[in-house]
């Protein structure tokens, strides 16, 4: 089944506890992509990548980090958690950039809450 | 700037009766339109898409949506709304340039009343 798989689904931890959320997509996507999603503000862009080893910042990356080693795997990475990352936060997927009308796959999201 | 709005954070409806959620968007240059649907506890799904043509787009579960140039709009509709389509549902529109970002609205609460 074509999927974008995430977790944990749910982690609860606190402040300065680093973290990784894993995300792994199995469609041979090249453009994958980390939103967040608070409430009044739909979705908002962290990070994406076009390709292998290719990243870069959306609308909110402060706080966070991404690696891209491998095709199917988009990490995102919290050096220090703080409160104001307590979000919901989607993993997505995409075919070839080139082809700029093609709908995003999403992950099932990671509710995350930082004390 | 891409930007699209939803002006309703709550459509309620009985069931059995149509329905329509509005979204009106700001674009330079074609717009690239996206609806998804959130069921509770559950990631986006892709319900539909507007790049060219028909202004009238079919997509799952029933729901199409109307594009319009005039009023910048791209309502999604359906004839006849189910229970079990109550959802949070997100316009979006493709940012141009290269970064396939998609930017969303705040979304809209429906609720389906049997």
């Amino acid at each position: 089944e074509a999927q974008v798989t995430q977790n944990p689904r749910y982690l609860i931890t606190v402040t300065g506890k680093k973290l990784t959320v894993t995300c792994s997509q199995n469609m041979n996507h090249e453009y994958m992509s980390w939103y967040r999603q608070d409430p009044g503000l739909g979705l908002r862009q962290i990070y994406y990548s076009m390709n292998v080893e290719v990243t870069d910042k959306g609308d909110v990356p402060e706080g966070y980090k991404v690696s891209r080693k491998e095709k199917r795997n988009f990490p995102l990475i919290l050096e220090s958690p703080s409160p104001n990352q307590t979000s919901l936060y989607f993993c997505a997927s995409s075919p070839r950039q080139g082809s700029s009308y093609n709908e995003q796959f999403f992950g099932p999201g990671t509710r995350l809450t930082v004390l | 700037a891409q930007s699209v709005a939803q002006p309703e954070d709550q459509v309620n409806v009985a069931e059995g009766n149509p329905l329509t959620v509005k979204c009106t968007y700001s674009v330079s240059g074609n717009p690239y339109l996206f609806w998804y649907v959130q069921y509770p506890n559950r990631g986006l799904q892709f319900l539909l898409k507007y790049i060219t043509g028909d202004n009238l787009v079919k997509g799952s579960y029933g729901f199409e949506a109307e594009f319009n140039k005039s009023q910048t709009s791209f309502h999604l509709k359906k004839p006849s709304a189910l229970v079990s389509d109550s959802a949070l549902y997100f316009c979006a529109v493709r940012d141009g340039g290269a970064t396939n970002k998609l930017i969303f609205g705040t979304g809209t609460l429906l609720a389906v009343q049997p």
